[in-house]
C-alpha cells in the first residue's frame, strides 16, 4: 500500500463546477500536510498548507481528518486555469522534513 | 531572488555516459532534495540533504551520487546513464533541517533528461 494515495482522475468538469479531491496517508504519526499544483512539465508550486482546523483561500479550502487520515480539497466556481494535476503531500517530520508526495489527481475544467 | 535555479534545462546522453545536474538555491535554506518524475507518475525521492554536510539515500537512489557543496548547492551526479534514467530530474529546497521541522519545499524548473 502506498503511504500517500490519491485519485487518478482524471476529473473533467465544467466551468463553475465545485470538486474536491480527498488524499489518504498512511503514517498515523504524520504532522504536516499540503496541497501542491503541478501544470503540465512544470515544477510542483504550493498551493496550500493544510490545518486540523481547515483553512480557506478564496475559491480553495482544504481539510484535514486525522481520524480517518485523510486531506481533501475543495475548488469551487472552477476556472479554465484551475485545470492541473493535484499532488497530496505528507510529511512524518523526520529526516528533514522529507516529504512523500501523492501520484497526483488530474484536474481539466471544460467551456 | 531567484529561488531555486537548474542546469541544464534539457540533456541527451548515450547510454554509459555520466553528467551532473547543477541545482542552487538562494533563499538560505537547510534542506535539499532531488526527486525524479517520469510520465504520468508522481515524485520519487532519489537523494536529500538536510543540512551542508549531510546526504541520505531516498526512494530510488540507485545509479546516482549527490554532493552537498555548500548550503546553496546540490549537485546531482549519473556515473554511467542507462535508458530506465530517462526522466524529468527536479530540485527542492525547504527550511527544514535536521531537526525535522517541516516547511513547504520550493522547486526548481526541472531538467529533462534522454538518455538513449
Amino acid at each position: 500500500r502506498k503511504e500517500v494515495e490519491q485519485d487518478p482522475g482524471p476529473f473533467n468538469v465544467p466551468e463553475g463546477a465545485t470538486v474536491a479531491f480527498n488524499c489518504t496517508y498512511s503514517n498515523s504519526a504524520s504532522q504536516s500536510f499540503f496541497w501542491y499544483r503541478q501544470d503540465c512539465r512544470k515544477e510542483p508550486k504550493l498551493l496550500m498548507s493544510v490545518y486540523s482546523s481547515g483553512n480557506e483561500d478564496g475559491r480553495f479550502t482544504a481539510q484535514l481528518n486525522r481520524a480517518s487520515q485523510y486531506i481533501s480539497l475543495l475548488i469551487r466556481d472552477s476556472k479554465l486555469s484551475d485545470s492541473a494535476t493535484y499532488l497530496c503531500v505528507v510529511n512524518f517530520n523526520t529526516n528533514a522534513g522529507k516529504s512523500t508526495f501523492g501520484d497526483g489527481t488530474t484536474l481539466t475544467v471544460k467551456p | 531572488n531567484a529561488g531555486v535555479t537548474q542546469t541544464p534545462k534539457f540533456q541527451v546522453l548515450k547510454t554509459g555516459q555520466s553528467m551532473t545536474l547543477q541545482c542552487a538555491q538562494d533563499m538560505n535554506h537547510n534542506s535539499m532534495y532531488w526527486y525524479r518524475q517520469d510520465p504520468g507518475m508522481g515524485l520519487r525521492l532519489i537523494y536529500y540533504s538536510a543540512s551542508e554536510g549531510t546526504t541520505d539515500k531516498g526512494e530510488v537512489p540507485n545509479g546516482y551520487n549527490v554532493s552537498r557543496l555548500n548550503k546553496r548547492e546540490f549537485s546531482l551526479r549519473l556515473e554511467s546513464a542507462a535508458p530506465s534514467q530517462t526522466s524529468v530530474y527536479f530540485c527542492a529546497s525547504s527550511e527544514g533541517g535536521l531537526a525535522g521541522v517541516s516547511y513547504e519545499q520550493y522547486f526548481g524548473p526541472g531538467t529533462r533528461l534522454t538518455v538513449t
